[in-house]
């Protein structure tokens, strides 16, 4: 199975911050790679699909970019509603799998 | 607009079965592959199960193999996941998801609102 792993496992941030997240396959997945943020207790949303398209209807101050094994995922101007959690995914192959999360919280 | 709203989970002993349902609208479901994936307590996310549009094609995650089942019924939009020989660590929040992209292995684009199985003694 191809692994993933995020980093950070979490941080800290202000409202109007930018903040970056990495995440990294342990083999190259191209481009197949998407970014899911999920609130407590609410269901995931589909953010970013191939590395860097953004879902219908996510805000432009989401971005992805990234291919192979290196990835990232930035929010500019963060706002209140983005204080979540964040996931990448692979679907290189099977299985599908998912880094740990980072947790963005507010500082 | 796409939804998916589940129903069935709850508390279920170890070795027991229980039948999640997911109904789907908004969207031609006959034409989607279709998802289950789930998330223990303060756990990531973990893929489960897909189906393609015609129930031909099934995949399964190795900790769920031989023991849940995925199926479908286009007439009624609706997707179903039969959970047989339950364990406790088998313990989450299940979701269905519609496969946006079916590049790979599959991402997907909307979710269902979650549903908690617990499998408890």
């Amino acid at each position: 199975d191809i692994q993933m792993t995020q980093s950070p496992s979490s941080l800290s941030a202000s409202v109007g911050d930018r903040v970056t997240i990495s995440c990294r396959a342990s083999q190259g997945v191209s481009t197949h790679l998407a970014w899911f943020q999920q609130r407590p207790g609410t269901a995931p949303k589909s953010l970013i699909y191939s590395a860097s398209t953004l879902q219908s209807g996510v805000p432009s101050r989401f971005s992805g970019s990234g291919s192979g094994t290196e990835f990232t995922l930035t929010i500019g101007n963060l706002q209140p509603e983005d204080f979540a959690s964040y996931y990448c995914q692979q679907y290189m192959s099977y299985p599908p799998t998912f880094g740990g999360g980072t947790e963005v919280d507010i500082k | 607009q796409v939804q998916l709203v589940q129903s069935g989970g709850g508390l279920v002993k170890p070795e027991g079965s229980l039948r999640l349902s997911c109904a789907a609208s908004g969207f031609t479901f006959s034409d989607y592959w279709m998802s289950w994936f789930r998330q223990a307590p303060g756990r990531g996310l973990e893929w489960v199960s897909y189906i393609d549009p015609s129930s031909s094609t099934l995949y399964y995650g190795d900790s769920v193999k031989g023991r849940f089942t995925i199926s479908r019924d286009n007439a009624r939009n609706s997707l179903f996941l039969l959970m047989n020989s339950l364990r406790l660590d088998d313990t989450a929040v299940y979701y269905c998801a519609r496969v946006g992209s079916l590049v790979g292995s599959g991402t997907p684009d909307y979710w269902g609102q979650g549903t908690l199985v617990t499998v408890s003694s």
